[in-house]
């Protein structure tokens, strides 16, 4: 079966610019979390998405934001681009509590 | 104060040693425990949960201490392949969420020939 898959693995944009990253669960989970991971950092938390509802917010500010579609894929979109959001972004999918398996990431680099 | 606080290292040791690492969390609502292990540039993989019985997985053990809200993770015989970053991970639930993993910053394991 496949793993975790996100789209795209890189991407380059400059502030101020809009960006949708994508994530497919393995197959049967339900569940779907975004997380984003800054260089000499943990993985902190995002969204975490259940059955196509929002289940959990991290402490971001407005500008992003997330939604899972009825397949249980998920996008996550950032407007208004800072220097600061550029990082390693992660999708986990789940299908019980605490068990999440991540995807590769998207790796977001803002200039 | 961090939620979940590691040491973060590097820990440098030779091939064959034995190597601890340790993790505090704050949160008491904390419900599950993982050791996850990430290589440079790549995704978080799960290494093993943590139970309060302490677990064991071949050269890796595990052990969690609920009144010092502590997570240990030991790593006996080092192999060249266990040079990686180590995440010490909690679940805590919230309302109808299936739980937010937060992690700490990761300890960062090389083990030299």
């Amino acid at each position: 079966d496949a793993g975790v898959t996100q789209s795209p693995t890189h991407l380059i944009k400059t502030r101020g610019q809009h960006v949708t990253l994508r994530c497919s669960p393995i197959s049967g989970h339900k569940s779907v979390s975004w997380y984003q991971q800054v260089l000499g950092q943990g993985p902190q938390f995002i969204f975490q998405y259940y059955e196509k509802e929002e289940r959990g917010r991290g402490n971001f500010p407005d500008r992003f934001s997330a939604r899972q579609f009825p397949n249980y894929s998920s996008e996550l979109n950032v407007n208004a681009l800072l220097l600061g959001d550029s990082a390693l972004y992660l999708c986990a999918s789940s299908l019980v509590m605490g068990e999440q398996f991540f995807g590769p990431g998207t790796r977001l680099t803002v200039l | 104060r961090k939620e979940v606080e590691q040491d973060p290292g590097p820990f440098n040791v030779p091939e064959g040693a034995t190597v601890a690492f340790n993790c505090t969390y704050s949160n008491s609502a904390s419900q599950s425990f993982f050791w996850y292990r990430q290589d440079c540039r790549k995704e978080p993989k799960l290494l093993m949960s943590v139970y309060s019985s302490g677990n064991e997985d071949g050269r890796f053990t595990a052990q969690l201490n609920r009144a010092s809200q502590y997570i240990s993770l030991l790593i006996r015989d080092s192999k060249l392949s266990d040079s990686a970053t180590y995440l010490c991970v909690v679940n805590i639930r919230y309302g109808g969420s299936q739980g937010n993993l937060i992690f700490g910053k990761g300890t960062k394991l090389s083990v030299k020939p």
